[in-house]
């Protein structure tokens, strides 16, 4: 089984400040990792994920995470923020399967308000 | 392609009664799911389906029916409801590839009074 933790269940921050969303994960075997956001009254998206390879991964608006395996944290960063990137975000992991039931494990979420 | 959609937005219901929330999706997409969403517990799986006739039970699966007939279509049952049944409601679907992206629809905000 798979258990998500997100330090952090409020995050807020002035605007062009930097931030870092922290997540921790337990799993017995080897999962995927993934960050989805939720900007307000919508559905989630899938912001970044980690699949294999390196263990930086990017998104095309700024954002970057971390796989450390020995810590089994991934944590999402922005050297940045602007007030459009308030929203939830939510840390998610899925056991490693090359076929079949992709069955995602949340975190809580963590709710980032920009301040200008 | 419209992606998810879901039906409806927004419902209310009294405690007892039934209804089906809808869900369908237009990618061709085997892998569908159920999740709920309550505040501060982020999102946790109800059902899950690999295919047409097959589905399989999520974490909090009690109070809620599942079926899948053709592809594209994936409803969620509520037998009677129950207050703690109050939540939003997401449904997503995927190709079921090892770490493909699931795309989530609009979601349905549901009250049980």
């Amino acid at each position: 089984a798979q258990s998500v933790t997100q330090l952090d269940s409020q995050v807020p921050v002035f605007e062009e400040a930097p931030v870092e969303l922290r997540c921790n994960y337990s799993s017995s075997v080897s999962v995927y990792l993934f960050w989805y956001v939720q900007y307000p009254n919508q559905g989630l998206q899938l912001l970044l994920k980690y699949l294999s390879g390196s263990t930086l991964v990017e998104s095309i608006n700024g954002f970057e995470a971390e796989f450390n395996k020995s810590q089994t944290s991934f944590h999402l960063r922005k050297p940045s923020v602007h007030i459009s990137d308030t929203a939830e975000y939510f840390c998610a992991v899925s056991p490693y399967l090359i076929q079949g039931a992709q069955k995602l494990v949340f975190g809580q979420g963590t709710r980032l308000t920009i301040n200008p | 392609n419209a992606g998810v959609t879901q039906t409806p937005k927004f419902q209310v219901l009294k405690t007892g009664q039934s209804m089906t929330l809808q869900c369908a999706q237009d990618m061709n997409h085997e892998y569908m799911s159920w999740y709920r969403q309550d505040p501060g517990m982020g999102l946790r799986l109800i059902h899950y389906s690999v295919g047409a006739g097959i589905t399989d039970q999520g974490e909090v699966p009690n109070g809620y029916n599942v079926s899948r007939s053709t592809t594209e279509d994936f409803p969620l049952r509520l037998l009677s409801a129950a207050p703690s049944q109050t939540s939003v409601y997401f449904c997503a679907s995927s190709y079921s590839v090892g770490g493909y992206e699931q795309y989530f629809g609009p979601g349905t905000r549901l009250t049980v009074t």
